[in-house]
């Protein structure tokens, strides 16, 4: 079983909602996950991270738009008032056991 | 303004050594973390590995994939992380990317400032 899982697609319209979902393996429901954007053909970006609690807290820069929060084992990016410059690939990533893991990211289309 | 630059990156032959350098500046280098991350063509981000700052030993660890080929140093005088890459495999070949790690609780570390990247790619 994956650390961590996430689909591998989701598409939303321009002006819509899109909730990108990543779930923990079992035994790592309080652990921080970090949340990154990686835009086509550029540099992955950190956006924040985010507890079991559903707390999270964004790097600067990084628009209102743009949320966490979690339940149980989930935690989810929500991107509200979609852009086109928020197609991109989404990957999740973690600590666990002294190792960085990453999902295997979600690539969001805007209609 | 806090700014990782990889350098190092290029054509190498299977079985040969390469090291990449990554320059950190706009923070204090030697309080942080540092990992590498790569990116094959096409494919997803893998963590490669990290080694942690003087104040919580300097240790490091590795992926699966590059245990006992690859070794992380730093030289926080400098602000540089190297990577030194043995024994290269075409598998090898990918995006390499220099990020800083943040630390929650002394016990989780997260990646929260990464570089653009040095390419490497392993060929005859």
């Amino acid at each position: 079983q994956p650390v961590l899982t996430q689909s591998s697609s989701a598409s939303a319209s321009l002006g819509s909602s899109v909730n990108l979902t990543c779930t923990l393996s079992s035994g790592r429901t309080r652990s921080i996950i970090a949340w990154h954007q990686q835009q086509p053909g550029k540099a992955p970006r950190y956006l924040m991270k985010l507890e079991g609690s559903g707390s999270y807290n964004k790097v600067s820069g990084v628009p209102d738009r743009f949320s966490g929060s979690s339940s149980g084992a989930d935690r989810y990016l929500t991107i509200s008032n979609l852009q086109s410059e928020d197609e991109a690939d989404y990957y999740c990533e973690i600590w666990d056991r002294n190792t960085q893991v990453f999902g295997g990211g979600t690539k969001l289309t805007v209609l | 303004e806090v700014q990782l630059v990889e350098s190092g990156g290029g054509l190498v032959q299977p079985g040969r050594s390469l090291r990449l350098s990554c320059t950190g500046s706009g923070f204090t280098f030697g309080d942080y973390a540092m990992s590498w991350v790569r990116q094959a063509p096409g494919k997803g981000l893998e963590w490669v590995g990290l080694i942690r700052s003087k104040a919580y030993g300097g240790t490091t660890e590795f992926a699966a994939s590059v245990k006992g080929r690859f070794t992380i140093s730093r030289d926080d005088s400098k602000s540089i992380a190297y990577l030194q890459m043995n024994s290269l495999k075409t598998e090898d070949t990918a995006v390499y990317y220099c990020t800083r790690d943040g630390l929650v609780w002394s016990t989780y570390y997260y990646m929260d400032v990464w570089g653009k990247g040095t390419t490497v790619t392993v060929s005859s």
